[in-house]
């Protein structure tokens, strides 16, 4: 399995632009969370889906930011507009059915965003 | 929320040494789990254990769910051990199942 795959890598952009980020989860996992890091707040949660579907968007920052799931397969984390703020990691994850009977959380490698 | 705190923040070992952090959260827990970032960034996941031992090559983790503790050993350290490491608990509560994590430790291991 190729694992949660993230694009882009690296994003920089200017104050004000649109960002649009993407996560393609592990095939058959039906959990997909989106986690920001930072030097000052660490990691955290920012959203996370189970079977498509918005469970908790309590970490969600504010208004500019959005996060859909239109398929299996496929979520998007959007922040517009974006400001100096905002540059961090961002992190999908996603976990397979049956997590709390052991199964772990697989993160993919991230996307790196600077807001300039 | 549940809180996580994590020991020591900063750790500096030479290469064969052995070494345990720990982690304390602050409320019973559904899920616990260690993670190791490596320098580029990379966040693996290494022990699922909401309680008892576990152990995998040198690696080992011990969760006392009694008493909200879990311990990480690392022995004979080596360079590739360099990071930071994570724990991250899972308290269920109204339906949500946020893993929230600890500020974490970074450990530099040093040839």
């Amino acid at each position: 399995d190729a694992g949660v795959i993230q694009s882009p890598r690296h994003e920089v952009t200017e104050m004000g632009q649109e960002v649009t980020l993407r996560c393609k989860p592990i095939s058959g996992h039906d959990y997909l969370f989106w986690y920001r890091q930072t030097m000052m707040r660490g990691l955290e949660l920012l959203i996370y889906f189970n079977n498509n579907v918005p469970i908790d968007d309590s970490g969600m920052p504010e208004d500019r930011f959005s996060a859909k799931m239109p398929n299996a397969s496929f979520s998007t984390l959007k922040i517009q507009p974006s400001e100096p703020r905002d540059s961090a990691v961002y992190f999908c994850a996603s976990s397979p059915p049956g997590r709390h009977s052991g199964n772990t959380i697989y993160f993919g490698e991230g996307s790196w965003l600077t807001v300039v | 929320g549940i809180q996580v705190e994590q020991s020591p923040p900063d750790l500096i070992l030479q290469e064969g040494a052995n070494s345990t952090l720990r982690c304390n959260f602050s409320d019973s827990v559904n899920n616990l789990q260690w993670f190791h970032q490596n320098p580029w960034g990379q966040l693996i996941n290494l022990f699922y254990i909401p309680s008892g031992t576990k152990q995998n090559g040198r690696l080992s983790a011990t969760t006392v769910a009694t008493e909200r503790y879990s311990l990480l050993y690392i022995s004979s350290s080596q360079t590739t051990d360099s990071g930071v490491y994570f724990c991250a608990v899972v308290r269920l509560q109204g339906g949500s199942e946020k893993l929230v994590f600890g500020k974490g430790t970074k450990l530099t291991v040093n040839p």
